[in-house]
Parts: structure tokens; C-alpha cells; sequence
């Protein structure tokens, strides 16, 4: 399978620890992309990256979240402190250079975040 | 800032009929929309963009979507739904230029049978 992954596919957390999750992109895929989902409503952008530039990050994004994408490969979304506000699918996507017009963003199976 | 508003939560619909799931998007400026589903347990896939040319769009699995920039709107229609087709519908817009994906709500398509 040569699609976008993720993991844990799941994870169950308590208040205020910390959780790390793991997105592999596409391999040929410089631009990489995480959005939040909650329940009920459409995904929310979070960040991006272009290798391993964090290019633009969303407000939404706190100072509890950190996102790194070192070797412009992998990448992983780090929430310290969590709380039950967290809780959401956490999506990850990427996408080819930006050559000409708009390039299809490729969306991984999520990761499933519950905080109790 | 720019958003996505899909005007029904959940549409329900017997097999073999047409459906139509509605969305708006708030500017004007030029913009890239598409519309991706959402299986259960599962991530986005995309069914079909409008990038520019042709305002009558063509996807996967016999749906298509028609943009029509007076109106702001990119509905998604499918003369004859199979069970198959039930899952979460989500619209998203991108300014060109940018790349981020803006998405509305979502709507639950439910076939009968």
C-alpha cells in the first residue's frame, strides 16, 4: 500500500498527558498536511509543511501543539497537556510540488484521539 | 476569511433515485472547489474537482458538480444512487494560491433501499 499513514490509528489518553502521533506521506510528496475533525463537523486545518518547513500554521493551533516534519519525510503531531477539548480525528495528507495550478491533497485513514 | 456552508446535515434518499447535496462558498475571489466522502472509519477521498474551464465537473462512482460563480454554490448530483454511496459528503474550497483546504460540515447521505 503506497498511500498516506497513519499511527496509531487510535489512541485513549487521560487529561493532561501528552500524546505523539505519526503521519507517513506519499513518498514522492514534498507537501505535507495535518487538519483536525471533530465529531459532527469537516476538517479544520492545522499546518503545513513544505519538506520540512512549516509553512503556515492555523490559529487553532496552540502552543500545546508542536508538528515537525524533520527530514522532510515523516512527520509527527505532538499535544502536550492534553484536554477533553482534544479529543477529534486528527488527519494528515499530502501532496506532489506545486508545479501548476492545484495539486490533490491525498488524506490518510486518521488518528482517533479520545481524552478522558 | 473564506468558508463552506452545506445546507443539509443529512439527506436521506431511496435507492436508484437522483440526489442532490448542496454547498456555498463565501468569496468571490478565484477559487479551486471540490468535494471528497468519507466512509466510515476511513480518510477523505476525493471525488471530483473544479480547477478552472468546463463549470460541469465529472467525477468518480457517476457523480458530477456544477460551478456556478454568481451563485457562489458547487452542488454535487447523482442521477441514481446505490447503497454503496452511503457516507459523509464534505465541499471544500481553496483560494488559489493558497493551500490550505476549507471544508464545510459535511452531509450524511443515507440510502434506503
Amino acid at each position: 500500500d503506497t498511500g498516506v499513514s497513519q499511527d496509531p490509528r487510535h489512541k485513549i489518553t487521560k487529561r493532561g498527558q501528552n500524546v505523539t502521533f505519526r503521519c507517513d506521506p506519499i513518498s514522492e510528496h514534498n507537501r505535507l498536511y495535518w487538519y483536525r475533525q471533530t465529531l459532527g463537523q469537516g476538517p479544520e486545518f492545522l499546518t503545513y509543511f513544505q519538506n520540512e518547513a512549516q509553512l503556515e500554521k492555523s490559529r487553532l493551533l496552540s502552543d500545546r501543539f508542536s508538528a515537525e516534519r524533520p527530514k522532510g519525510s515523516f512527520s509527527t503531531l505532538e499535544i502536550q497537556r492534553t484536554e477533553q477539548g482534544d479529543s477529534a480525528m486528527y488527519l494528515c495528507a499530502s501532496s506532489l510540488p506545486l508545479t501548476s495550478g492545484y495539486n490533490e491533497q491525498f488524506f490518510g485513514p486518521g488518528t482517533r484521539l479520545t481524552v478522558l | 476569511a473564506q468558508s463552506v456552508t452545506q445546507l443539509d446535515s443529512q439527506v436521506p434518499v431511496f435507492e436508484e433515485a437522483p440526489v442532490e447535496l448542496r454547498c456555498n462558498y463565501s468569496s468571490s475571489v478565484s477559487v479551486y472547489l471540490f468535494w471528497y466522502v468519507q466512509y466510515p472509519n476511513q480518510g477523505l477521498q476525493l471525488l471530483l474537482k473544479y480547477l478552472s474551464g468546463s463549470t460541469l465537473v465529472k467525477g468518480i462512482n457517476g457523480f458530477e458538480a456544477e460551478f456556478n460563480k454568481s451563485q457562489t454554490s458547487f452542488h454535487l448530483r447523482k442521477p441514481s444512487v446505490h447503497i454503496s454511496d452511503t457516507a459523509e459528503y464534505f465541499c471544500a474550497v481553496s483560494d488559489k494560491g493558497a493551500q490550505k483546504l476549507v471544508f464545510g460540515q459535511g452531509t450524511r447521505l443515507t440510502i434506503n433501499p
